[in-house]
């Protein structure tokens, strides 16, 4: 079935670096979460994205979804330690019911 | 306080016992969702709901059930549980199915040994 990839699995920055992670899917997709979780916490949403080519930021983070709606970028600039966590895609596949939730990205700051 | 809580946070079983997890929201959301979190596996869809009595089969939904008698309320039960289930829970709810983001519940630590 359809299946949402992320990369890298960890990434491990000093602060003040900048970090970015990716997401792919197979198929199409109508839209794209982003989640940020915390280490011991739950996911929290973000941001969705739903057109091809879109780019949305929140302060340090930019995000963007591809032209072909099958690949979604979070970059985030000049990392702090409140951004250790992990983030997570999801997507919807426009084909049918399917919504699926990438592995995510485990980010650590190093101070 | 509004949200949405789970309960209990932490809890240990014995394999083949019937163990439930709670999940309460204030939102009136009429979705609801049940996610499991393994390493390696990332969050995924147990059962979810779309208003009271009505539910649907997720990603991995063998072995668990699930009732919504009434909207802010959607528990899920391990009829029997096995070690292969010892996860984090997650319950989560939103205005939408799959069209916007959704809220997480703090999660639900089960271990059965």
């Amino acid at each position: 079935g359809q299946q949402v990839m992320q990369i890298p699995q960890y990434q491990h920055v000093q602060e003040g670096e900048d970090f970015t992670t990716y997401c792919n899917s197979s198929t199409t997709l109508s839209n794209i979460q982003w989640y940020k979780q915390r280490p011991g916490g739950h996911p929290v949403f973000l941001i969705q994205l739903v057109k091809s080519g879109e780019v949305k930021k929140q302060k340090r983070l930019t995000f963007q979804f591809g032209e072909a709606k099958k690949n979604s970028s979070l970059h985030i600039t000049a990392t702090q330690t409140t951004d250790v966590g992990t983030y997570f895609c999801a997507g919807l596949a426009d084909t049918g019911n399917q919504f699926y939730f990438g592995t995510g990205t485990s980010l650590t700051v190093i101070p | 306080d509004a949200g949405i809580t789970q309960s209990p946070r932490y809890k240990i079983t014995e394999t083949g016992r019937q163990v439930t997890l709670m999940c309460h929201q204030t939102w009136s959301h009429s979705y609801m969702f049940w996610y499991r979190q393994d390493l390696g596996h990332g969050l995924r869809l147990i059962y979810y709901s779309a208003a009271a009595d009505i539910t649907d089969k997720g990603e991995v939904p063998d072995g668990y059930v699930v009732s919504r008698s009434k909207t802010e309320n959607f528990p899920l039960t391990l009829e029997s549980a096995t070690r292969s289930q010892t996860s984090v829970y997650f319950c989560a709810s939103s205005e939408s199915k799959w069209n916007w983001g959704a809220f997480f519940g703090q999660g639900t630590r089960l271990t059965v040994v």
